[in-house]
């Protein structure tokens, strides 16, 4: 299979719990992005990464959000002190960008839900 | 703010039939074009992108954009009730630094086809 995986697939924690989810792209796409998507609603960008670096955040990304993408491979996002607000399905995405095209591809996502 | 909308649906053709899906935009400078469909529970799934003004078919799927009345669409000819789903409008506008990445989307059309 070499589309976007991701892992765990379902996620349930309690409220205050930490988490941590992995994506892994696209073995060749430089691009990595993280959005998250809630019942009745399209997806929401929350961060990106060009190779290891991470270009921007989106102020739904409250600092109890944490991602990295070390070595430009695999991406983590970690939810500290978990709110019963952050139940929804985190989507990862992978793309390779090149001559301003970016065509993204979305992983099954991780189904959070904080009790 | 940067906006995508949609008809939110439900649309309901008959199998055989053509479904249209419009969708609008706000930002006037976005230069990428992709619809997603979605299945109840599972994850977005890109079937079309297009950059340029003018009609781009694949398979029974023709998109449709008009830049200057910012208006893209998707027609689909001959339906199955297999493309029953969610379609998702998203578009690129310009990012930070003036790297365009970020998705922008609309809410989704729910789009039901009776056998």
């Amino acid at each position: 299979d070499t589309g976007v995986s991701q892992d765990p697939r379902h996620k349930i924690t309690k409220r205050g719990q930490n988490v941590t989810f992995r994506c892994d792209p696209i073995s060749e796409h430089n691009r990595l992005y993280w959005y998250r998507q809630t019942l009745g609603q399209g997806p929401e960008f929350l961060t990106y990464f060009q190779n290891e670096a991470q270009l921007e955040k989106s102020r739904l990304l409250s600092d109890r959000f944490s991602a990295e993408r070390p070595k430009g491979s695999f991406s983590t996002l970690e939810i500290q002190r978990t709110e019963q607000g952050d139940s929804a399905m985190y989507l990862c995405a992978s793309s390779l960008h090149w001559r301003s095209r970016d065509e993204q591809f979305f992983g099954p996502g991780t189904r959070l839900t904080v009790l | 703010q940067k906006e995508v909308e949609q008809n939110s649906g439900p649309l309901s053709v008959p199998e055989g039939a053509i479904a249209s899906l419009n969708c609008t935009y706000s930002d006037r400078g976005s230069q990428s074009f992709f619809w997603y469909r979605q299945y109840s529970g599972k994850s977005p799934e890109l079937i079309m992108f297009i950059y340029s003004n003018g009609d781009k078919e694949d398979g029974r799927f023709t998109a449709q954009l008009n830049k200057a009345s910012q208006y893209v669409s998707l027609l689909i000819r001959d339906s199955q009730p297999s493309d029953s789903a969610t379609y998702l409008c998203a578009v690129i506008g310009e990012g930070s630094g003036g790297s365009n990445y970020k998705l922008t989307f609309g809410k989704g059309t729910l789009l039901t086809v009776n056998p």
